[in-house]
């Protein structure tokens, strides 16, 4: 079975500080992984995902997100906070296989202060 | 708007009470997903339908729940004798195949008094 752990339900940062959100995977087949982010009473929007090729994922919105199979992790990280960033951020898994059916964490919720 | 669309955004009824949700997936899209999102929660699949076949279903869905997706355009999922603990957020999704991206709508929030 697959899941997915996202570590602390929140994080406060400062606008222009460094986000790093965390998530470490368990999957018994190589993964995809995957980052949402989920706006107040919207649906979700995909900010990337990994799918075998490069480790380094970049996305929307300047976030990226590295892959590491020694570690189980795929953090997402954006060099510079901004307000507009702050909202609810979902790791995700699925096996090779694609879209069929994804394992969402818990969420983490990015507050960002002026 | 060419995205996905679900109907009601927003139902509130008491407990007993029959439900049903629409989905309006994105034109040509094949494959619709079903997700239900408790408070606090992440997103947990419920089913996935590819074109008209329903081909997989969590065992999150009870025998009270239904979907159909005819003709393969649109689904609808039905919650029968709804329970207080049925209350959360109903999103939808749809991929153009197995491979693509999944596109989700903005929900159905289901409160059951």
């Amino acid at each position: 079975a697959q899941s997915v752990t996202q570590l602390g339900s929140h994080v406060s940062v400062s606008e222009g500080a460094l986000v790093l959100l965390r998530c470490n995977y368990s999957s018994s087949v190589p993964p995809y992984l995957f980052w949402y982010v989920q706006y107040p009473n919207q649906g979700l929007q995909l900010l990337l995902k990994y799918t075998s090729a490069a480790t380094l994922v970049k996305g929307i919105n300047g976030f990226e997100a590295e892959f590491k199979k020694s570690e189980t992790s795929f953090h997402l990280t954006k060099p510079s906070a901004h307000m507009s960033d702050a909202a609810e951020y979902f790791c995700a898994v699925s096996d090779i296989t694609g879209f069929q059916k994804l394992v969402f964490g818990t969420g983490t919720r990015l507050l960002v202060s002026p | 708007d060419t995205g996905v669309s679900q109907n009601p955004r927003h139902k509130i009824t008491k407990r007993g009470q029959n439900v049903t949700f629409r989905c309006d997936p994105i034109s040509e899209h094949n494959r619709l997903y079903w997700y239900r999102q408790t408070l606090g929660q992440g997103p947990e699949f419920l089913t996935y339908f590819q074109n008209e076949a329903q081909l997989e279903k969590s065992r999150l869905l009870s025998d009270r729940f239904s979907a159909e997706r005819p003709k393969g355009s649109f689904s609808t999922l039905e919650i029968q004798r709804t329970e207080q603990g049925d209350s959360a957020m109903y999103l939808c999704a749809s991929s153009l195949n197995r491979e693509a991206e999944a596109f989700f709508g903005q929900g159905t929030r289901l409160t059951v008094v």
